[in-house]
């Protein structure tokens, strides 16, 4: 067990909905990480948070949104979703910037 | 822009057996390299890291790494595999001038026979 928790473990929706996955760091961690992975992109990096402010965006759809909140549990936010949208998506978190990550058991994301 | 290379998709070994799984990267700066394990439905969990000084890491499970510089490979090891070794192995490097976000190799499945 990393610490890090995610909620829901299995989330199945129809295209067009919009979902909000939830991600609790370890205790102490301040920076939060999200991934996606799918067997045709492999593991990606979405975007990142440190003590509430995006530090760094990677290769995020314009349909997805983050953000941390003051408690540094974060939210990624899927909107208007596509059955390419379907994946695991990870959430990550370290005590620092310059540090290792540890990551959550994951969101399953099936879009019908 | 980083990169990782695990040039093994798949690699079976006996159990008892060595292992060595390849990762070469690219990155201009010195790299944060990583290597995670992902059991079948699980998450990510780090087996080893290596920052800075000595090239060869200790890791959990039994498990070492060997930074070469000269090659640009982080290459994992381990002397004797058992069953409970089977799982996808993933290489990452960290970008530090980038929040530190990890950018992975396409991973490694690893079959361990009895």
């Amino acid at each position: 067990d990393s610490g890090v928790t995610q909620t829901p473990k299995h989330l199945i929706t129809a295209t067009g909905q919009r979902v909000t996955l939830r991600c609790s760091p370890r205790s102490g961690d301040l920076s939060v990480y999200w991934y996606q992975q799918s067997l045709d992109q492999g593991l990606q990096f979405l975007i990142q948070y440190y003590n509430g402010e995006e530090r760094a965006k990677g290769n995020i759809l314009e349909r997805f949104s983050a953000q941390q909140f003051p408690d540094l549990h974060s939210e990624l936010n899927l909107s208007s979703l596509e059955l390419g949208d379907s994946a695991l998506y990870f959430c990550a978190s370290s005590r620092v910037l310059r540090d290792e990550q540890y990551f959550g058991p994951g969101t399953r994301l099936t879009v019908t | 822009a980083q990169s990782v290379t695990q040039p093994d998709i798949h690699i079976t070994v006996s159990e008892g057996a060595s292992l060595e799984l390849r990762c070469n990267y690219s990155y201009g700066a010195t790299p944060y390299l990583f290597w995670y394990v992902q059991s079948p439905g699980q998450g990510l969990q780090l087996l080893l890291k290596y920052f800075s000084g000595d090239t060869l890491v200790q890791g959990i499970k039994g498990f070492e790494a060997e930074f070469k510089r000269s090659q640009s490979s982080f290459n994992l090891r381990k002397p004797s595999v058992h069953w409970s070794d089977a799982a996808e192995y993933f290489c990452a490097v960290g970008a530090l001038n980038a929040g530190n976000m990890l950018t992975f190799g396409g991973g490694t499945r690893l079959m361990v026979k009895p």
